[in-house]
Formats: C-alpha cells, structure tokens, sequence
C-alpha cells in the first residue's frame, strides 16, 4: 500500500536554530498538505498545496515558518527561529485533487522537542 | 464547516462492541461526516464517512440518525489494537474543503 513518507521522524533541536521538514507524498496525489498536532489536541491544518501552488496557508505563522513545493512533488516545511512553543507533531497528508476522503493519506509525521 | 462534539474518552472491553457518540447539530445538508482515527504515534487514519445512510465497512459501522444531529461510530468487536483517538468531522465536499480536526475521543480497550 502507497505511503506518505515523512523525515526525520524525531528532531531536537535548540531554540532560534533552523529546522526543516520533508514530506514525499503519494505519487499522483495533486494535493499536499500540512498540519500541525500539539500534545492532547487534534491537528491544525497550517497550509495545503495543490500542485506547486499554496491553495491555503492562513494558519501558518508566516513570520517563521514557510513552505515549499518546487514542482508539484515533494515538500519542505521550515521554521526559521524555532521557538519552546513550536514542539509539536508535524503531520503530512496528501490527497488526489482535494477531493474526495480516500485520498486523504497522512504519514506518520516528524515530532519535533525545541529546547 | 459544522462543528462536532465527543466526549473526551470511554472505554470498552475486548471483544465487545464499542459505540462512539458524536453530535454535529449544526450540520448543513451538503456536509459529511467522517471519521479518522489516530493510533499513538501515528498519523490519522480514515475509517469511514456518510450523508445521511447508515454506512458499513470492514472496519466500522455508521449510523447517522434521521435528522442528521448525530451519529455513532460502531466498532463491532473491539480488540486492543483499536485503542486511539477517534476523530468525528464534518465536512462539505468540493476540492477546498478541508479535514478540520477537534480533540477527538480517547477510547480505551481493556483486556
């Protein structure tokens, strides 16, 4: 079964360093998306592409966080200062066209500890 | 997109069937209902979603009730593996529409 992969799986790393995510979606999925999961909630959505084009990222801290899809692949997702209160799981999910539920595969994220 | 509402947790015994309350009252005629689960560790898995049909899959039921304020998600024999968060969404469809989680319910399944 197609999976979405994601890297690394766990990353420490100090405050106001650089952090970076990776995500390989499905092959053929259009629609990437990312989602941000603190501890005892459920994800938040941070920004969704379809294609190489940034659909919807009104929930993304722009001030220091971006992300990327170069050409309607795979993806990166960037904080630049992390900050104690970006702990959390970065979650991946990809979907064909935005459509439809089965599409909606996530990977199994990269837990990231700020200290 | 209508909000939901699931109690924090519940549990169940192995081998017995669990029943996941959830209620969306405000539900919109174009909206589903869906439901992901997340085993620890894991990212969300779909189990299954409908309109307004109760719905069965291999691994679930769905029973929506007549005026759409509601429905449970039926595990029908609970093993231990089936403890995770399970996660009740309503959502249109369309190509924009999107997965908007809440905290979800814990169910736990004992021995």
């Amino acid at each position: 079964e197609a999976e979405v992969a994601q890297s690394p799986r766990y990353k420490i790393t100090e405050k106001s360093q650089a952090v970076a995510f990776w995500c390989d979606p499905i092959s053929g999925h259009a629609t990437l998306y990312w989602y941000r999961q603190i501890l005892g909630q459920g994800p938040e959505l941070l920004v969704q592409f379809q294609d190489e084009s940034v659909v919807d990222d009104s929930q993304l801290p722009k001030d220091r966080f971006s992300a990327e899809r170069l050409k309607g692949v795979d993806s990166t997702l960037k904080i630049q200062p992390a900050e104690l209160g970006d702990s959390a799981m970065y979650l991946c999910a990809s979907s064909l066209q935005g459509q439809g539920h089965y599409g909606y595969t996530f990977g199994s994220g990269t837990r990231l500890t700020v200290v | 997109d209508a909000k939901t509402t699931q109690p924090p947790s519940m549990d169940c015994a192995e081998g017995r069937a669990a029943n996941l309350p959830c209620n969306h009252s405000t539900i919109s005629g174009n909206e589903y209902v869906y439901w992901y689960r997340q085993i620890h560790s894991q990212g969300p898995q779909y189990i299954i979603h409908g309109l307004k049909n109760n719905e069965t899959n291999e691994m679930a039921s769905l029973i929506i009730t007549e005026d759409r304020k509601s429905s449970t998600l039926i595990l029908p024999h609970a093993t231990l593996r089936d403890t995770a968060v399970y996660y009740c969404i309503v959502r249109r469809t369309g190509a924009n529409s999107k997965l908007t989680f809440g905290k979800g319910i814990t169910l736990s399944v004992r021995p």
